[in-house]
Parts: structure tokens; C-alpha cells; sequence
């Protein structure tokens, strides 16, 4: 299975603050991650498919990059509504498989 | 606007059998394959396996293969998630997902099902 090794667990940030998560997948994926926004009690919202492309309706502080192996979620400037956690996901094999999470707090 | 409705929450108990639906409403379940998605309390998200609604093809995580059954029924549009004989360990959310057909992500899921399995 692939793994995916997404940093930090956890993040404490301030509204207006810029914010990067990262995932490092174990082997090749190229383009196949995606990114989802999770609050308390509801599902999963996509953010970012395919590394860099903005899901219709997502805010375009939000966007997504790829390096090699590497991803990164960046959040240019934080709205109180952003405050969440965020998972990464890879489509490229089964099983697909998801980061552990970053819980974004205040 | 695509939307996925799932059953209610259920309580049951160690080696009972359950099954669970995921409805989709606005457009053909046909249209694109659907993945379950488990998260267990407090936890991150599992993939668990998916189905092409078109002929019923199915992929699972190796450690549920025949553990749980993935099915659908394209005359009402509805995909089900099925165990014939829970584990305590089953306890979790189960949220259904519609899965791109080119690039894999999950762009539309359900609100979810509680299942809690306890003696």
C-alpha cells in the first residue's frame, strides 16, 4: 500500500495567518492528490483534486502544489471558517489511502 | 445538484448482520463508480472498497475482503455496504462517495452512518 505521511498533526494558527500542509507520499503518484476539508460531526469537502485544481466553489485562498513526491495544501489567509482538519488522498492505486490528518486550531 | 443520502444510524450487536444504503439523487448512480469510507471514533479516513454501479465490480481493502460486500442496485439508485457478522472493532462512521472516473477523487459524499456495535 502506499503511504501517505502528511505534517504537522496539528497546527495552531491566527485568523489572516498563511498556513502550509504537506503529504509525502511513499512512492509515485504524479499527479493523483487530493485534498479534503473536515469539520466537526459532518463528511469530508473536497478542496484540491489532481495536486493544484480548485474543487468549483472552493475559495481561491486555497490552493494545492506538487513537488516530486511532496504535496502541499497552502491556505493564503485564514477565514475563522477554515479552522478544521484537512486530509490528503491518493487516487493512483488501490488501496487508496488517506494522510493521518492535520487538525487546523486556533 | 448531486446528493447522496445515507440510512440512519444503528446500534447493534456483535455478530448481527446490517446492511446500509447510500442514495444518489440528480444524476445516475451509473454515471460514476462509489467508494465507502470508514472512520472509526476520533480517527482518520479508511478507504474500504468501491463498485462500478454498471456491472457491479468490486475492489476492497485487502483486510476486509470478505469481511464486508459491496453492492448496488442501478434501478433505484442505490449502493449498499453490507456485514453478515459485526465486530465490536466495526464501530465507526461509514460515509459513501461518488469517485471521479479519470482522477479518483471523491467529489460528492454522503452525511454518513454511525454504526455502533456493543455488546
Amino acid at each position: 500500500d502506499i503511504q501517505m505521511t502528511q505534517s504537522p498533526s496539528s497546527l495552531s494558527a491566527s485568523v489572516g495567518d498563511r498556513v502550509t500542509i504537506t503529504c509525502r507520499a511513499s512512492q509515485a503518484i504524479y499527479n493523483y492528490l487530493n485534498w479534503y476539508q473536515q469539520k466537526p460531526g459532518k463528511a469530508p469537502n473536497l478542496l484540491i483534486y489532481a495536486a493544484s485544481n480548485l474543487q468549483s466553489g472552493v475559495p481561491s485562498r486555497f490552493s494545492g502544489s506538487r513537488s516530486g513526491t511532496d504535496f502541499t495544501l497552502s491556505i493564503s489567509t485564514l477565514h475563522p471558517e477554515d479552522f478544521a482538519t484537512y486530509f490528503c488522498h491518493q487516487s493512483h492505486s488501490t488501496p487508496n489511502t488517506f494522510g493521518q490528518g492535520t487538525k487546523l486550531e486556533i | 445538484e448531486v446528493q447522496l443520502v445515507q440510512s440512519g444510524a444503528e446500534v447493534k450487536k456483535p455478530g448481527e448482520s446490517l446492511r446500509i444504503s447510500c442514495k444518489v439523487a440528480g444524476y445516475s448512480l451509473t454515471t460514476n463508480w462509489i467508494s465507502w469510507v470508514r472512520q472509526m471514533p476520533g480517527k482518520g479516513l479508511e478507504w474500504m472498497g468501491r463498485i462500478d454501479p454498471n456491472d457491479s465490480y468490486t475492489n476492497y481493502r485487502q483486510s476486509l475482503q470478505g469481511h464486508v460486500t459491496i453492492s448496488a442496485d442501478k434501478s433505484i439508485n442505490t449502493a449498499y455496504l453490507q456485514w453478515s457478522s459485526l465486530k465490536a472493532s466495526d464501530t465507526a462512521m461509514y460515509y459513501c462517495a461518488t469517485r471521479d472516473g479519470s482522477l479518483g477523487f471523491f467529489d460528492n459524499w454522503g452525511q454518513g452512518t454511525l454504526v455502533t456495535v456493543s455488546s
